[in-house]
């Protein structure tokens, strides 16, 4: 069954640009990514949603490669508060629709 | 109002109990889901259900009974539960389909004795 792989966990300081990045090989081909942060006992948060090339919210931007095979979350200056888990969230093509969740990448911010 | 409701927030249960967890959302969402996170992993899924009708279950046991009395509720049935369902139980909704926004409850925090 394919899965998607994140790092467990990166670390950062105040102020600097954070990218993470996804491998989804099996996405669906009309499938969108997502990404969503979750803090300690609460449910994920929406943070950014593409489909390919680049996305740009208020929070964040997305990278898309051309091939689909993996993304990147880009987080500019982050703060204390950002320190989260973080997941990208794919449809696979597993012959079935299914929501899965990545294995999740811990971002600790420091001061 | 972009919030889903759980409750309750905290549950502890004996294996012979019966308990709900109710879910509730007023975005007009068609669809709603419920997921299962155990500590310091991903939320996994249970199941799915789209236009109050079950769509996906995600071989789940039967010891746990999902039911979507209407467009904004949600609720699942636990029965004689094992000490390893102990987990986080979220709720999320999104407009229709599977790959729009989910909006996520902050969970029941299930404890099984």
């Amino acid at each position: 069954l394919a899965k998607t792989t994140q790092p467990i966990s990166m670390d950062s300081y105040e102020g600097q640009e954070v990218n993470i990045t996804c491998s989804h090989n099996n996405i669906a081909t009309n499938d969108y990514i997502t990404w969503y942060q979750q803090f300690p006992s609460q449910g994920p948060r929406f943070i950014i949603q593409g489909y390919k090339t680049k996305v740009t919210n208020e929070v964040a931007s997305l990278f898309i490669p051309a091939d689909r095979k993996s993304s990147t979350l880009s987080l500019p200056r982050v703060s204390l508060s950002d320190t989260a888990v973080y997941y990208c969230l794919v449809a696979l093509d597993t012959g079935r629709r299914a929501l899965t969740f990545g294995s999740g990448t811990r971002l600790q911010v420091q001061p | 109002d972009t919030e889903v409701t759980q409750t309750p927030k905290h549950l502890v249960m004996g294996m012979t109990n019966k308990k709900s967890l109710k879910c509730e959302q007023h975005m007009g969402h068609r669809a709603m889901y419920w997921y299962k996170q155990k500590a310091k992993k991903p939320p996994e899924l249970m199941f799915v259900y789209s236009y109050e009708k079950l769509s996906i279950n995600e071989s789940v046991p039967s010891r746990f009974s999902p039911e979507c009395p209407n467009s904004s509720l949600l609720n699942l049935h636990l029965h004689a539960l094992q000490p390893e369902d102990s987990a986080l139980y979220l709720c999320a909704s999104s407009q229709e389909g599977f790959l729009e926004k989910l909006f996520f409850g902050s969970g029941t925090q299930l404890s099984v004795l």
